[in-house]
């Protein structure tokens, strides 16, 4: 499956550095999303982006950016992040309209690890 | 807020024997389910969902699920397991989020093992 790209698929850094991971989705998609999946807790919405505008942030903490410059793309910059955000990081897109009409088609995930 | 149950942490079954994973929702309204797997290192990949009409939904994979509104439950189910179905399975409800999006709940997953 290659509808949903993400770069790069492993990161390791410090609490002081500041990364940015990368989500392309090739579907023609309008909608994309940030997921964080932690060890033994449901996955979490983050943030959502319609048309490249954020409709939801589901109480993320500000050293989380989220950044979509255009439909296809869609970035999360991290500054400052602590050891309990590691986790796997898992974008989506779907097309439009609401959850009846529509499926979430998910990327492979960035596992972050955070020293 | 809805939310998802998932009561089963682990299964493991015989290669050939039948399955079943059990979900259940709490929400107010007509839910939108879905069930997706994740093999490991990779992203979710959908199996099923429902959202009206017929409460057997069939998927990929010879999944099937039937949605009894009674129990407020989804259960996932599957004839004949493989080894390839080894993998993590996620049960989810949908809400608009509005704007032309929505929001998925997950439950904590249910990680299948496969005995050849």
């Amino acid at each position: 499956e290659t509808g949903v790209t993400q770069t790069p698929r492993h990161l390791v850094m410090g609490m002081t550095n500041k990364k940015s991971l990368k989500c392309e989705q090739h579907l023609g998609h309008n909608a994309m999303y940030w997921y964080k999946q932690s060890a033994k807790k449901p996955l979490e919405l983050m943030f959502v982006y319609n048309f490249k505008e954020q409709t939801e942030n589901n109480s993320v903490p500000s050293r989380f950016s989220p950044e979509c410059p255009n439909s296809s793309h869609l970035f999360l910059h991290l500054h400052t992040l602590q050891p309990e955000d590691s986790a796997l990081y898992l974008c989506a897109s779907s097309r439009h309209g609401g959850a009846n009409t529509d499926t979430q088609y998910f990327g492979p995930g960035t596992r972050l690890t955070v020293l | 807020a809805q939310s998802v149950t998932q009561p089963d942490i682990h299964i493991t079954v015989s290669e050939g024997a039948s399955l079943e994973l059990r979900c259940n929702y709490s929400y107010g309204a007509t839910p939108y389910l879905f069930w997706y797997v994740q093999s490991p290192g990779q992203g979710l990949q959908l199996l099923l969902k429902y959202f009206s009409g017929d409460t057997l939904v069939q998927g990929i994979k010879g999944f099937e699920a039937e949605f009894k509104r009674s129990q407020s439950s989804f259960n996932l189910r599957k004839p004949s397991v493989h080894w390839s179905d080894a993998a993590e399975y996620f049960c989810a409800v949908g809400e608009d989020s509005g704007a032309g999006s929505y929001q998925l709940t997950f439950g904590k997953g249910t990680k299948l093992s496969v005995i050849p």
